[in-house]
């Protein structure tokens, strides 16, 4: 268990729709990271959030969005989803050791 | 700017082999070098990490990577590939803490019984 927990495990959803994704880091961890995962694509980073403030961007779609909240946790929000956004979507955190610790994942299904 | 490259999207060994999957990697600054582990259904899981200190890393499950400055390399290596070890891999570079990772394509590694 790397500690960092991500709700829902499993999402079904339809194309045009709009869905939260959750991240609660490990405990202290201030730096929060998402990714997307496709067969295609592979691994993509998509954004990262230092203590609150966004802190590198990457290939994140202007439908998408993302925050964190005093308390650490962060939300990704995927809007007017599409077919190709079906994915695993994965969050990690990481603390001063810099090392990333990932969690289980969301697993996307847009039909 | 950084970015790894990993030679081989698929390496297929039989039980009792050497695994060996290469990365590469480029960077500006002396590079933190990460490799992950990724099996079906999961997220992603360290190995080991390299960060300036010896240049032979030891990581778990019996896997290695020796960092090579001339070569811009890390290639990850385990004396003897077991059934267990089938998953996907992913090396990483980063320029250190904060900064962000720079993940590679992925080799998806079989063992053959």
């Amino acid at each position: 268990d790397s500690g960092v927990t991500q709700t829902p495990k499993h999402l079904i959803t339809a194309t045009g729709q709009r869905v939260t994704l959750r991240c609660s880091p490990r405990s202290g961890d201030l730096s929060v990271y998402w990714y997307q995962q496709s067969l295609d694509q592979g691994l993509q980073f998509l954004i990262q959030y230092y203590n609150g403030e966004e802190r590198a961007k990457g290939n994140i779609l202007e439908r998408f969005s993302a925050q964190q909240f005093p308390d650490l946790h962060s939300e990704l929000n995927l809007s007017s989803l599409e077919l190709g956004d079906s994915a695993l979507y994965f969050c990690a955190s990481s603390a001063d050791e810099n090392i990333q610790y990932f969690g289980a994942g969301t697993r996307l299904s847009v039909l | 700017a950084q970015s790894v490259t990993q030679l081989g999207s698929h390496v297929s060994v039989s039980e009792g082999a050497l695994v060996l999957l290469r990365c590469n990697y480029s960077s500006s600054v002396p590079p933190y070098l990460f490799w992950y582990v990724q099996y079906p259904n999961q997220g992603l899981q360290l190995l080991l990490k390299y960060t300036s200190a010896a240049t032979l890393v030891k990581g778990i499950n019996g896997f290695e990577a020796e960092f090579k400055k001339s070569e811009t390399s890390f290639h990850l290596t385990k004396p003897s590939a077991h059934m267990r070890d089938a998953a996907e891999y992913f090396c990483a570079v980063s320029e250190g803490f904060g900064n962000q990772f720079y993940f590679g394509t992925g080799t998806s590694l079989t063992v053959i019984p």
